[in-house]
């Protein structure tokens, strides 16, 4: 089946750092890569869609130049949050699909967390 | 856009029992309807899912319903065992040819030995 790997799995860091969590398909070109945090006990919520190639669209009240995503190649997605800050502490986790599929395929998540 | 309301939020049931857990959706035009199993700390396990041109699915003790007049979908969970425990969410997808999948709020299932 396709594979989607997501580093890294957790990460920590100080408060106005910036972060970068990549997306790999393994072994399918993702044509549509989607970005999700989930808070603890809660469910996931969409952050934002990225196509190859094309600016990603932001769901409504997520900032884009906070989570910078960038989708160069059919085969990685990155998310940066840019300047963290412990209201960013989160469980990140993406998910990819290709053309004609709407099945997805998740990534294995990060736990970050902003001292 | 599309919104997803799941119910219950936590559900506790005798191992042996069935479990059922219920969705609706507010997208008329939405057409894939997947639920997910997630054990704490990790990824979504894809468990079942169903297409708007059917309208039950079943894979041996799980089985899911669909009803598009009414706009709701629920997964049934037969002969329950303690390792079903986990967090299930039911999602909605298709509405704008994005693939995008909007999450319910998850429900939390306790099998109790």
């Amino acid at each position: 089946g396709a594979v989607v790997s997501q580093h890294p799995s957790w990460v920590i860091c100080k408060s106005g750092t910036s972060v970068k969590i990549e997306c790999r398909s393994l072994d399918f070109q993702a044509t549509t890569m989607f970005w999700y945090r989930q808070f603890p006990k809660q469910s996931l919520m969409l952050m934002a869609t990225s196509n190859e190639g094309s600016k990603a669209t932001y769901e409504q009240g997520v900032e884009k130049d906070k989570f910078l995503i960038n989708h160069a190649s059919l085969t990685l997605s990155t998310l940066t949050v840019t300047s963290a800050h412990p209201e960013d502490s989160s469980f990140y986790i993406c998910s990819a699909t290709y053309r004609g599929r709407e099945k997805l395929f998740f990534g294995s998540g990060t736990q970050l967390s902003v001292l | 856009g599309e919104n997803v309301e799941q119910h219950p939020s936590t559900l506790s049931v005798q191992e042996g029992d069935s479990a059922v857990i219920k969705c609706t959706y507010s997208d008329s035009a939405s057409n894939y309807f997947p639920w997910y199993k997630q054990e704490l700390g990790k990824r979504p396990q894809l468990i079942i899912d169903i297409r708007s041109n059917v309208g039950e699915k079943k894979d041996q003790r799980i089985a899911v319903t669909l009803n598009k007049t009414a706009k709701h979908f629920s997964l049934h969970i037969t002969e329950t065992q303690p390792e079903d425990s986990a967090v299930y969410f039911c999602a909605a997808s298709g509405g704008d040819s994005s693939y995008k999948l909007i999450f319910g709020s998850g429900t939390r299932l306790l099998v109790r030995p």
